[in-house]
């Protein structure tokens, strides 16, 4: 699993509400990566980060935003949660050409 | 942008051969990758393939690449019970991002 967890495992919350995901990795990788899982669509990309202050967009990263203050710590904020958020979460750190995946946030937004 | 498709769905009896197929469009692709990912659980990276390649083995497990019809297979010996899951293929485009199909649900039958 190269050293990823992720907090929440499982979090319900209210429409409107913010809401943090919380990557760690114990491995110094430079690059992160947060997706969304959903039924018949796979992953999808929200933000990625190549570095500490360094993020960019993913194909689908309207209503999130991403904040990475340490190399260990990458953040997934969605700031007035929808019911469209809800979704699992994966967070993911690359090693040479692979990436490794943490096991996932379940978000039920209600 | 790029497109990864794959059949939804494949059913096997213990012992037999699985073949899970995977069409991309990227033809600027570096490496493809298969996902194996049980119930609850991250992603496991199972295999990867050099776009340059048309083939790799490792154990049970045999990929064929067709890069002329972009066309990625992975193909499961002595498929068993522990094998069902979903499995995700993935290409890895020059930006070094991935983008993934929908996942075959792999179901082996005792």
């Amino acid at each position: 699993d190269a050293g990823i967890t992720q907090s929440p495992r499982h979090k319900v919350t209210e429409t409107g509400t913010p809401v943090t995901l919380r990557c760690h990795q114990t491995e110094n990788h430079r690059y992160m990566y947060w997706y969304r899982q959903d039924p018949g669509h796979g992953l999808r990309l929200i933000h990625y980060s190549y570095g500490v202050k360094d993020t960019d967009k993913g194909e689908v990263s309207d209503g999130y935003s991403v904040s990475r203050s340490k190399t260990e710590d990458f953040l997934l904020t969605l700031e007035s949660a929808t019911s469209s958020q809800t979704s699992v979460y994966f967070c993911a750190a690359r090693f040479s050409y692979e990436q490794y995946f943490g096991p996932g946030t379940r978000l039920t937004v209600t | 942008g790029e497109d990864v498709e794959q059949s939804l769905f494949l059913s096997v009896r213990e012992g037999d051969s699985s073949v899970i197929n995977c069409t991309y469009t990227d033809s600027s692709s570096t490496y493809l990758y298969w996902y194996k990912q049980e119930p609850g659980a991250g992603l496991q990276l199972l295999t990867y393939i050099f776009s340059n390649m048309d083939m790799k083995q490792d154990q049970r497990l045999t990929v064929l690449l067709n890069k002329k019809d972009k066309h990625l297979s992975l193909r499961i010996a002595d498929t068993q019970t522990g094998d069902s899951a979903i499995y995700f293929c993935a290409e890895e485009d020059a930006g070094n991002m991935l983008t993934f199909g929908g996942g075959t649900r792999l179901m082996v039958k005792p």
